[in-house]
């Protein structure tokens, strides 16, 4: 089935342990990102990566770093989790049709930092 | 400051009845997209939009580019419908609203 797909979709994390975030897609998007979503707040992109091999900041990296392993990969790795990264992340990835944009999300990964 | 702005934050209806949601935004776009999430959910992109109007069954949206707003309409409301509508404005990257949390009781 074409679409995003992400994993875990469930996480609890000890203070200072460390993950990885995967997303897939095959769909042959060029453009893949990471958002998380807190109560009260839009969707805030953490990284992006507009083709195969670039990957850029948005609005909230630090803490995370990403890499983009291929065209159907995009993943988001927490180096050391802060109970300040407990969030739900949502991988996307996007297309552009003629001047529109199609966007893909992926199911979520809410995630615990105890 | 914020990009993009939903109203309204919260909105409960009974079965049946006509809503509206409400988004303006204050950037350039390309495109801008609805989106629905469910409680636990994943996020479901129900239309995107560069101009006009886009119908989609019982939901309607419609984008002023001039006035950069837009708004999603849902006709004769049903409990299904029970969720939180995602505004998102940009191009290669996107602003989103932090969400309608609409609750259509039967």
């Amino acid at each position: 089935n074409a679409g995003v797909t992400q994993t875990p979709k469930f996480q609890v994390l000890k203070t200072g342990q460390s993950m990885t975030l995967q997303c897939a897609q095959d769909m042959n998007h060029n453009s893949m990102y990471w958002y998380r979503q807190d109560p009260g707040m839009g969707l805030r992109l953490i990284y992006y990566s507009a083709s195969e091999g670039t990957t850029d900041k948005g609005e909230v990296p630090n803490g995370y770093n990403v890499s983009r392993l291929n065209k159907r990969e995009f993943s988001l790795r927490l180096e050391s989790a802060a109970p300040s990264q407990t969030s739900v992340y949502f991988c996307a990835s996007t297309l552009w049709v003629d001047v529109n944009t199609e966007a893909f999300f992926g199911q979520g990964t809410r995630l615990t930092v105890v | 400051k914020n990009e993009v702005e939903q109203s309204p934050q919260n909105l409960t209806a009974q079965e049946g009845e006509f809503i509206t949601i409400n988004c303006s935004y204050s950037v350039g776009i390309s495109a801008l997209h609805w989106l629905q999430q469910h409680p636990g959910g994943g996020i479901v992109s129900l239309f995107m939009l560069s101009s006009g109007k886009k119908k989609h069954g019982r939901l309607i949206a419609t984008i002023n580019i001039q006035e950069k707003h837009s708004s999603l309409h849902i006709t004769a409301s049903h409990p299904r419908d029970s969720a939180v509508y995602i505004c998102a404005a940009g191009g290669n990257q996107f602003y989103f609203g932090t969400g309608t949390s609409l609750t259509v009781i039967p």
